[in-house]
């Protein structure tokens, strides 16, 4: 069974840094492109960034570029999302992913999520 | 930079009813539409991938289809367990993206 737990979020000041991460297993993870989507509180989901099972190619939405990094361990099956320059729109629980197939297949398994809050 | 829209936004709906709800893409994105539900406090679950696969254990009374610009989840009669917001997602072209959601209530 795939399992995705998240970790790392906490209440930080704007301009402020956080790292995510995200601990795989129950699947062959290397094999697989990883996400991260975002959901502030209440409102609807947010495509953050995806980097595919090398680690060779890693693509952002607009609202992240340049200030969010994504990584990958795969000795130790572990997802990370680097979150520099923080802003009070950067609030949201943040989930990471597992792509269904290929880098363009869509996702087919989520994380329960862990809560940013970008607040001074 | 690809859109999606999904109508409607909100839909209050009565057990044993028929749901239909769509997601129309800015660009042609193929096949490249998958469909996702979420109930409250849980995390999304996919219902189908490339616009009409369903996932594993999705009951058959929820169908998809559609290609290119326009693309449809259905419901064929509506269970008190599919109170749910409903996201469609393109990863034709990047930066990928969600729809909006689409909010099902039970009267």
């Amino acid at each position: 069974e795939v399992q995705l737990v998240e970790s790392g979020g906490l209440v930080v000041q704007p301009g402020g840094s956080l790292r995510l991460s995200c601990a795989a297993s129950g699947f062959k993870y290397d094999d697989y492109t990883m996400h991260w989507v975002r959901q502030p509180p209440g409102k609807g989901l947010e495509w953050v960034s995806l980097i595919t099972w090398s680690g060779d190619t890693t693509e952002y939405g607009d609202s992240v570029k340049g200030r969010f990094i994504v990584s990958r361990d795969n000795n130790r099956n572990f997802l990370h999302l680097q979150m520099n320059n923080l802003l009070t729109e950067d609030t949201a629980f943040y989930y990471c992913a597992k792509a269904a197939s290929s880098l363009y297949g869509g996702i087919d398994s989520w994380g329960r999520g862990t809560l940013v809050t970008v607040s001074s | 930079e690809i859109v999606l829209t999904q109508s409607p936004e909100f839909q209050s709906v009565t057990p044993k009813e028929k749901v239909t709800i769509t997601c129309r893409a800015s660009q042609n994105i193929g096949s490249n539409l998958h469909w996702y539900q979420q109930k409250p406090d849980q995390s999304p679950k996919l219902l189908f991938k490339y616009a009409s696969q369903s996932n594993s254990g999705v009951p058959s009374r929820f169908s998809g289809s559609g290609s290119g610009t326009d693309f449809t989840l259905t419901i064929s009669s509506l269970e008190p367990e599919d109170a749910a917001t409903y996201y469609c997602l393109q990863t034709r072209i990047l930066p990928f993206a969600f729809g909006p959601g689409t909010k099902v209530d039970i009267k």
